[in-house]
């Protein structure tokens, strides 16, 4: 089973918003709403953004808010700021394959 | 506060052995389900395998499926990755990281994950 699809990279400037996509298919992303978002920062561990598709931990800014439509999600991130660079990875349970969990395969932001 | 250590990994010939710990803290360790998910230099985020929370569910990516073994001691606190006839693909960063909900339900997302431990297979 093939990583999710993401952008290799996505810009913005400071306030403005950005979105990135994350396509999967029917055995995943388009199965569950099992679907994460992940940033990390370089040459530091993952940080958990989004869950269940639209959930937000508590602590994660409400600038960053997450969609699906169909076999598609989205991280959207408003009012960009210049410590949100980094890598985002999208994540989606697999169901009852043998792979239960799929990354995708990342996307660098950069604030310009 | 959640806090996960990895240790035990270095730099080991292909066909070689390395089991990797993570000590937890902070939390019911018991009561969550733990996985592994590696980063190669460079490269993206790969999961290499989950465990439940009583030990009696694992589950593997199929590309070390047959060569790493999970296992976690819950009496310890620490969850355990041995990684057997290690390939040169194996090389990574290995974080460990904790299931977002308690209990036996498998939500498949990690709130929780450590530094991370550097594994190199090479000769």
């Amino acid at each position: 089973q093939s990583a999710l699809t993401q952008p290799a990279s996505v810009s913005g400037s400071p306030g403005q918003s950005i979105t990135i996509s994350c396509a999967g298919s029917r055995s995943d992303v388009g199965s569950y709403n099992l679907v994460s978002w992940y940033q990390q920062p370089p040459g530091k561990a993952p940080k958990l953004l989004i869950y269940e598709v639209t959930k937000r931990p508590s602590g994660v800014s409400n600038r960053f808010s997450g969609s699906k439509s169909g076999n598609t999600a989205s991280l959207t991130i408003s009012g960009l700021r210049t410590e949100d660079e980094a890598d985002y990875y999208c994540c989606s349970s697999a169901g009852s394959s043998s792979l239960k969990v799929v990354f995708g395969g990342g996307t660098k932001l950069t604030v310009l | 506060e959640v806090q996960l250590l990895e240790s035990g990994g270095g730099l080991v010939q292909p066909g070689g052995s390395l089991r990797l710990s993570c000590a937890a803290s902070g939390f019911t360790f018991s009561g969550y389900a733990m996985t592994w998910v590696r980063q190669a230099p460079g490269k993206g985020l790969e999961w290499v395998s989950s465990i439940s929370g009583g030990g009696g569910g694992t589950y593997y990516a199929d590309s070390v499926k047959g060569h790493f073994t999970i296992s976690r001691d819950n009496s310890k606190n620490t969850l355990y990755l041995q990684m057997n006839s290690l390939r040169v693909e194996d090389t990574a960063v290995y974080y460990c990281a904790k299931e977002g909900v308690y209990g036996s339900s498998l939500l498949w997302y990690f709130d929780s994950w450590g530094q991370g431990t550097l594994v190199t297979v090479s000769s």
